[in-house]
Parts: C-alpha cells; structure tokens; sequence
C-alpha cells in the first residue's frame, strides 16, 4: 500500500499569511493527488484533484502543485474560514485508498 | 447536484453489527460510485470500500474483509454499509462518498454524505 505523510502534523498561522503543507508518497504516484478540507463536525470538502486542478467553487487561493513524490497545497493569503485540517489522498494505486493523516491549521 | 443524507447516530454493543444508509437525491445511484470512508474520534479518514466501476464489483479494504457489506437498492436510490462484530475502535464517524473518475488513475471524493456517529459501547 501506499502511504502518505504530510508535514507539518499542524501549523498556527494568521489571516493574511501565505501557507503551504506538504504531502508525501511512498512512491512515486505520478500527480493522482487530491487536496480536501474539513472543519470540525463536517464531512471532508474536496479542494484540489489530480494535484493541481481546483474544484468547482473553491476559491482561487487555494492552489496545489507536484507529481511524483512530493506535493503542495498553497493558502495564497489566509481567510478566517480557511483554519480546519487538510487531507492528501492519493489513486494512482488502488485498493486501497490512501489518506495523509491530517494538517490542522489553527490561528495563531 | 448530488446530495447525500445519512441515516441518524448508533449506539451499539460489542459483537453487534450496524447497518448505515445512504439515500441519493438529484442522481440516481446507478450513476454514482459509492464508498464508505470512516473517521473515529480526533483521528484521520480511513477508507473501507466502494463500489469499482471499472470491474462492476464492491471493493473492500483488507482490514474489514469479512467484516463490512456493501450493498446498493437501485429501487430507492439507497446504500448501505454494514458492519459486524463490533468493537470499541469502530467508534467512529461512517461517511458515504461519491468516487469521481476522471482520466485515467483520477479518482477523487466530491460529494460527501453528512456523516453517520457509531458508537460501540457496553
């Protein structure tokens, strides 16, 4: 299986502020790498697919870049709805699903 | 838009098992890949499984082989997730999420269901 680690686990930041969380394959998954955002008592939201396209409705702040191993999620200037936890999930090798464990942005 | 509403919070006991849905609206279900994508308390999402249409068959995680059941009711547009033998760690959120594909390895969660609490408790 693949795994996946995203670094840092969690990060304080203020409104304002450019951030950028990193995901990391196991192996090489070529850019099938998706971004999702959750907030506490909510599903997850998809923010980015095949690793640099954004989703429908999602604000163009938000960016994603990378392909192979190494991965970014950009917050090009912080909103105060923009502090909950991010998801990396990669599909290049399935079954099974693969999540990262988490990134929570917090206020700093 | 496709919509996903959950059937309501479950208290269960060791060793029971536990049946969510998940009722479709604005697509018919055929038309959707379903899976089922858990999240126990202050932890990360772990999928379980979901429909392949690629083989027309339910795929499941290793971890819950033998354990979960998949099914869809084409007549009520419904999934359904079912879990035995219940333990203290299946405490978790149950979520069902339509699996998009794209070009070719592309698959990504776009809609998500409201999220189902099963607790296990004695």
């Amino acid at each position: 299986d693949i795994q996946m680690t995203q670094s840092p686990s969690s990060l304080s930041a203020s409104v304002g502020d450019r951030v950028t969380i990193t995901c990391r394959a196991s192996q090489s998954i070529s850019s099938y790498l998706n971004w999702y955002q959750q907030k506490p008592g909510k599903a997850p939201k998809l923010l980015i697919y095949a690793a640099s396209s954004l989703q429908s409705g999602v604000p163009s702040r938000f960016s994603g870049s990378g392909s192979g191993t190494d991965f970014t999620l950009t917050i090009s200037s912080l909103q105060p709805e923009d502090f909950a936890t991010y998801y990396c999930q990669q599909s290049y090798s399935t079954p099974p699903v693969t999540f990262g464990q988490g990134t929570r942005l917090e206020i700093k | 838009q496709v919509q996903l509403v959950q059937s309501g919070a479950e208290v269960k006991k060791p060793g029971a098992s536990v049946k969510v849905s998940c009722k479709v609206s604005g697509y018919t279900l055929t038309e959707l890949s379903m899976h089922w994508v858990r999240q126990a308390p202050g932890k990360g999402l772990e999928w379980m499984g979901g429909f392949d249409p690629e083989d027309g068959e339910t795929i499941y995680a290793q971890k819950f082989q033998g354990r979960v059941t998949m099914t869809e009711d084409t007549s009520t547009d419904t999934a359904s997730m079912e879990l035995s033998s219940l333990r203290s760690e299946d405490t978790a959120v149950y979520y069902c999420a339509h699996l998009r594909s794209g070009w070719y390895k592309e698959h990504y969660f776009d809609y998500w269901g409201q999220g189902t609490l099963v607790t296990v408790s004695s």
